[in-house]
């Protein structure tokens, strides 16, 4: 199995610009999580979704930022209008259920100048 | 919500040695789960532990759910065993996996 696949790799964009983060899980798996990773923050949940239906987006910090799981093998992250404290690296991740064992993709590093 | 606290912050070793990291949790949980992010920012999963004990070569791990801690055993380091481990916790009647701040680890030839 190719692992979680996330693209792009690295996002360098303006303040203000939409951004579009994509991600692939593990064929099978049923629960899909965001993350985001600061020096500040740590790792923090964004939202999770379970058969594609968004479950817990407590995490989500503001309105300007978005997720959808059309179907089983595709998730984006969707923030509109980007600001430069949207900085960091965005990790998608995995399971087969939840409360089991998670797989992280190689994350997004994003830049908003 | 649930606290996740790791010890040390850092820890600076030479080739060779042994260390304990340590993770305590204020909480009951349903699982725990040890995590290595390589300096190329690569997070993999170590252990899926809530509780007792596992090994994987040089590497062990013991959860003792009933008194909220758990511990990483890493033994004979090497240098690619450098980075930070985190521990996570998914507490009960949910499914989030909730992380600790982590414990930076190098190791010097």
């Amino acid at each position: 199995d190719a692992g979680v696949i996330q693209s792009p790799r690295h996002e360098v964009t303006e303040m203000g610009q939409e951004v579009t983060l994509r991600c692939k899980p593990i064929s099978g798996h049923d629960y899909l999580f965001w993350y985001r990773q600061t020096m500040m923050r740590g790792l923090e949940l964004l939202i999770y979704f379970n058969n594609n239906v968004p479950i817990d987006d407590s995490g989500m910090p503001e309105d300007r930022f978005s997720a959808k799981m059309p179907n089983a093998s595709f998730s984006t992250l969707k923030i509109q209008p980007s600001e430069p404290r949207d900085s960091a690296v965005y990790f998608c991740a995995s399971s087969l259920q939840g409360n089991e064992k998670l797989f992280f993709g190689s994350g997004t590093q994003l830049s908003v100048l | 919500g649930i606290q996740v606290e790791q010890s040390p912050p850092d820890l600076i070793l030479q080739e060779g040695a042994n260390s304990t990291l340590r993770c305590n949790f204020s909480d009951s949980v349903n699982n725990l789960q040890w995590f290595h992010q390589n300096p190329w920012g690569q997070l993999i999963n170590l252990f899926y532990i809530p509780s007792g004990t596992k090994q994987n070569g040089r590497l062990s791990a013991t959860t003792v759910a009933t008194e909220r801690y758990s511990l990483l055993y890493i033994s004979s380091s090497q240098t690619t065993d450098s980075g930070v481990y985190f521990c996570a916790v998914c507490p009960y009647n949910t499914d989030k996996l909730i992380f600790g701040t982590g414990t930076r680890l190098q190791v010097f030839p």
